[in-house]
């Protein structure tokens, strides 16, 4: 399972765009990201899903360079109800273990009025 | 998004009783689905793989006789942690894979142990 690494946290203000990066440097071939935000009390939710280059969704927008040893999720005009922790979660999409992934720390966003 | 719901939300009992948290995958049939353990201001730890048919893989650490997990058909998991005690108390949170890959997860069941 490929391991992950993102900021443990990062502060933001209404209405800018954020840029919260996940290194996932033994990511393997078969292996898709999935960005999930998640409340306190609460599963996590899912944001977006990506294999290579940019998805965007109306959400948010996915980064993937062409390495695909990392990816940024970009949240566009942020607003205070974008506090949470955001997981980036690399996982096999078929086959043996498909979906099974694990946990890194995540990111805590702040973001201030 | 696909829906996957957990009952109960939240739960407490007495130490040595047994608890069953159900897990369903209310709009989409899920072969696997995952159970994960989260304790406050902590990331979410897999414990087990619940596979529809056949036998739950447990991660490294998590006891099968103690988180008993059964995958009844392709929208039911159901998790029973025997013999409950007040370090089993924690934040259970399902998922269930959906054949895109992508796992959906449900609102997560507060397991209180006194």
């Amino acid at each position: 399972l490929a391991k992950t690494t993102q900021p443990i946290s990062m502060d933001s203000y209404e209405g800018q765009e954020v840029n919260i990066t996940c290194s996932h440097n033994n990511i393997a071939t078969n292996d898709y990201i999935t960005w999930y935000q998640q409340f306190p009390s609460q599963g996590p939710r899912f944001i977006i899903q990506g294999y290579k280059t940019k998805v965007t969704n109306e959400v948010a927008s996915l980064f993937i360079p062409a390495d695909r040893k990392s990816s940024t999720l970009s949240l566009p005009r942020v607003s205070l109800s974008d506090t949470a922790v955001y997981y980036c979660l690399v996982a096999r999409a078929r086959n043996t273990n498909a979906g099974k992934s694990t946990f890194g720390d995540g990111t805590t966003l702040t973001v201030k009025p | 998004g696909a829906v996957v719901s957990q009952h109960p939300s939240r739960v407490i009992c007495k130490s040595g009783t047994s608890v069953k948290i159900e897990c369903r995958s209310l709009d989409f049939q899920a072969t696997t689905m995952f159970w994960y353990r989260q304790f406050p201001k902590k990331s979410l730890m897999l414990m087990a793989t619940s596979n529809e048919g056949s036998k739950a893989t447990y991660e490294q650490g998590v006891e099968k006789d103690k988180f008993l997990i059964n995958h009844a058909s392709l929208t039911l998991s159901t998790l029973t942690v025997t013999s409950a005690h007040p370090e089993d108390s924690s934040f259970y949170i399902c998922s269930a894979l959906m054949e895109s890959g992508t796992q959906y997860f449900g609102p997560g069941t507060r397991l209180l142990v006194l």
